[in-house]
């Protein structure tokens, strides 16, 4: 039972470097997410999805971008890496309607330091 | 105005009190609402999800729904340490988004 599996779960980038923070669920969710959270702060919505190939930005877009070819992969590209992008990074999957409604379930989460 | 805010923290209680945690929305057409808890180094995990105005109880936490107010609540009652956590609102907007609230750190004090 995987749930939402994020790798890696922690990474050191160097300023201007690129990487991608790969993001996959299992539970046949429409609905995708990801998330980053400063220390101490709230989570702030990068990008969200609402099914294959649909893509919209979240309240902090700048400096990422995403693709949602599957129901099952949603990666996250991190471009020319700032030390601003040092956070943790949360993917997250839900499913609308039903007696579940759009309960968010979230994976354990991918270290991010930018130096 | 931001689109979800909490009171702000942090919040401390005795063990067994009750502890009432407060969460305002902007926007109106948003229609489930959720209290997740954040341990430490941890993934926000659901403590309950509400999407009718009134009460919802569940064991020993009650969340509380007033869509004119754009207002809603979670009520811990019989605090335990355990509870020591940050709290985090969450609001789906009318346009499927799912913002969170800042959060409110919850001390319980044995």
């Amino acid at each position: 039972n995987a749930g939402v599996t994020q790798t890696p779960k922690f990474r050191i980038l160097k300023i201007g470097q690129s990487m991608t923070l790969q993001c996959a669920q299992d539970m046949n969710h429409n609905y995708m997410y990801w998330y980053r959270q400063d220390p101490g702060m709230g989570l702030k919505l990068i990008y969200y999805s609402v099914g294959a190939g649909i893509t919209d930005k979240g309240e902090v877009p700048n400096g990422y971008n995403v693709s949602r070819s599957t129901t099952e992969d949603f990666p996250l590209r991190l471009e020319l890496a700032a030390p601003s992008q040092t956070s943790v990074y949360f993917c997250a999957s839900s499913y609308p309607g039903g007696t579940i409604g759009n309960t968010i379930y979230f994976g354990e989460g991918s270290w991010l330091t930018v130096v | 105005q931001k689109e979800v805010e909490q009171n702000s923290g942090p919040l401390s209680v005795p063990e067994g009190a009750i502890a009432s945690l407060n969460c305002t929305y902007s926007d109106r057409g948003s229609q489930s609402f959720f209290w997740y808890r954040q341990y430490s180094g941890k993934s926000p995990e659901l403590i309950m999800f509400i999407y009718s105005n009134g009460d919802k109880e569940d064991g020993r936490f009650t969340a509380q729904l007033n869509k004119a107010s754009q207002y809603v609540s979670l009520l811990i009652r019989d605090s335990q340490p355990s509870d020591s956590a940050t709290y985090l609102c969450a609001v789906k907007t009318s346009y499927d988004k799912v913002i969170f609230g800042p959060g409110t750190s919850l001390s319980v004090i044995p």
